[in-house]
């Protein structure tokens, strides 16, 4: 079993929609859960992080969290297509921030 | 402040042969990750080290594959002899702060691109 697992897409969301981007991960002892935005050719970098359940927003990004569900999700609201990218979930196991990432989810927003 | 530093971007080799990445983190990060990332997949940490001890290799393939860092700050990263399936992007990560009490927050560098024939 993969420790953290993400449907790889392509999810294709028309502009101005919701997109909502799913990953669960195995390691019941994990606290801290991150999602990073990879653009074509370019090096991953941090939009959100999330520490407790529920929900955390920033602009038009929001993030969930239910540890026992084991499932982090990531809702970008009012699409635009800037926001095609590769969106990474990450996980931290261990003490040593050793941080753990999924496969991805490809987003494509079309105008 | 500099980022995340790492040469070279581009490298072409033929399988067997020798290659070697460098590294400079954020000056003051303790932590420093190697991942590797094959095209259409997501990193894979070989290595991790806090300061110059090594936290975390268990995914760093040891009979070809090694790391150092010397005095805590710059790495590098060799393949020694490369195989075709080590063709991927190499991509250098600092952390600051101590373990359990940062952000979490990765800054990555540019990466090393690594084409093997």
């Amino acid at each position: 079993q993969k420790e953290v697992e993400q449907n790889s897409g392509p999810l294709s969301v028309p502009e101005g929609a919701i997109a909502s981007l799913n990953c669960t991960y195995s390691d019941r002892g994990s606290q801290s859960f991150f999602w990073y935005r990879q653009y074509s050719g370019k090096s991953p970098e941090l939009i959100m992080s999330i520490y407790s359940n529920g929900d955390k927003e920033d602009g038009r990004f929001t993030a969930q969290l239910n540890k026992a569900s084991q499932y982090v999700s990531l809702l970008i609201r009012d699409s635009q297509p800037s926001d095609s990218a590769t969106y990474l979930c990450a996980v931290s196991a261990g003490g040593y921030n050793k941080l753990i990432f999924g496969a991805g989810t490809r987003l494509a927003v079309h105008p | 402040e500099a980022g995340v530093a790492q040469s070279p971007r581009y490298k072409i080799i033929e399988k067997r042969q020798s290659v070697a990445f460098w590294c400079n983190p954020i000056s003051g990060h303790a932590t420093l990750y190697w991942y590797q990332q094959i095209l259409g997949q997501g990193p894979k940490l070989l290595i991790q080290f806090q300061n110059n001890g090594v936290v975390d290799d268990s995914q760093l393939p040891k009979d070809r594959f090694s790391a150092e860092r010397l005095k805590g700050v710059d790495s590098t990263l060799k393949i020694q002899p490369a195989k075709l399936e080590d063709s991927a992007v190499y991509l250098c990560a600092s952390m600051g702060g101590l373990a359990g009490l940062s952000t979490g927050e990765l800054f990555f560098g540019e990466g090393s691109r690594l084409t093997v024939l």
